[in-house]
């Protein structure tokens, strides 16, 4: 059974760079098949993708992230990581790692939320 | 504003079926599967269908998925109380050059 668990700070200053880790059980992070995404729920319910990390490091980001957004894998505990840059208000939201193939996002993470605040 | 649009809320009545609606434009649903999922308060969301109309293993067939043209459906039979939920469509959009979400639909069951 996968399972995927978000860690990181629940409070980041403006300008800042938000570090998020997801914890993933189950199967591991270098297995070809799943593709590794985050995703963002805002305060009033909406959902955005933020980009999806696969095979042997390959990325991909939603181009509305511009060059903010970064992805890694740690195979060595088996977690994949999020770097969001110059953070402002409008990054508060519960950020949510999750799996799946190409075309589906399944499992989730409980989601971790994060304030950007000063 | 969520590229995709869905109706802020739907209810029912227990045994009932409901039908909620996700729409897009050909850019998105026009030419990609639809998936869907459910989210309790303070859950995370839960895979119902994916490619339109495909059934997670684990997921009752009282809930089913259709999409014709720029629109995309999910139906629930049999409503249950424990259906009570926000349920979410997403798709990929080719302008953006990224997946998409609805607002999402809030479902009472009364």
């Amino acid at each position: 059974q996968v399972q995927l668990q978000e860690s990181g700070p629940g409070l980041v200053q403006p300008s800042q760079t938000l570090t998020l880790t997801c914890s993933v059980s189950g199967v591991s992070v270098d297995d070809s098949l799943y593709y590794w995404s985050w995703i963002r729920q805002f305060p009033g319910k909406g959902l955005e993708w933020i980009g999806y990390i696969y095979d042997s490091g390959n990325t991909y980001y939603n181009p509305s992230f511009s060059r903010r957004v970064s992805m890694s894998k740690d195979t060595s505990k088996n977690q994949f990581s999020l770097k969001l840059a110059s953070v402002t208000v409008a990054d508060t939201a519960i950020y949510f790692c999750a799996t799946g193939d190409s075309n589906w996002f399944d499992p989730w993470g409980q989601g971790t939320v994060v304030a950007v605040s000063s | 504003q969520s590229v995709l649009t869905q109706p802020p809320s739907a209810s029912g009545t227990p045994g009932q079926r409901v039908t909620m609606s996700c729409s897009g434009t050909t850019s998105n649903i026009g030419g990609n599967t639809v998936m869907w999922y459910q989210q309790v308060p303070r859950t995370a969301p839960r895979l119902l269908i994916h490619s339109d109309n495909q059934r997670p293993s684990g997921i009752p067939d009282r809930f089913s998925g259709s999409r014709s043209g720029t629109s995309a459906s999910l139906a629930i039979g049999g409503l249950e109380s424990d259906d009570e939920a926000e349920y979410f469509c997403a798709t990929w959009d080719d302008s953006l050059k990224a997946w998409v979400f609805g607002g999402g639909t809030k479902l009472t069951v009364v």
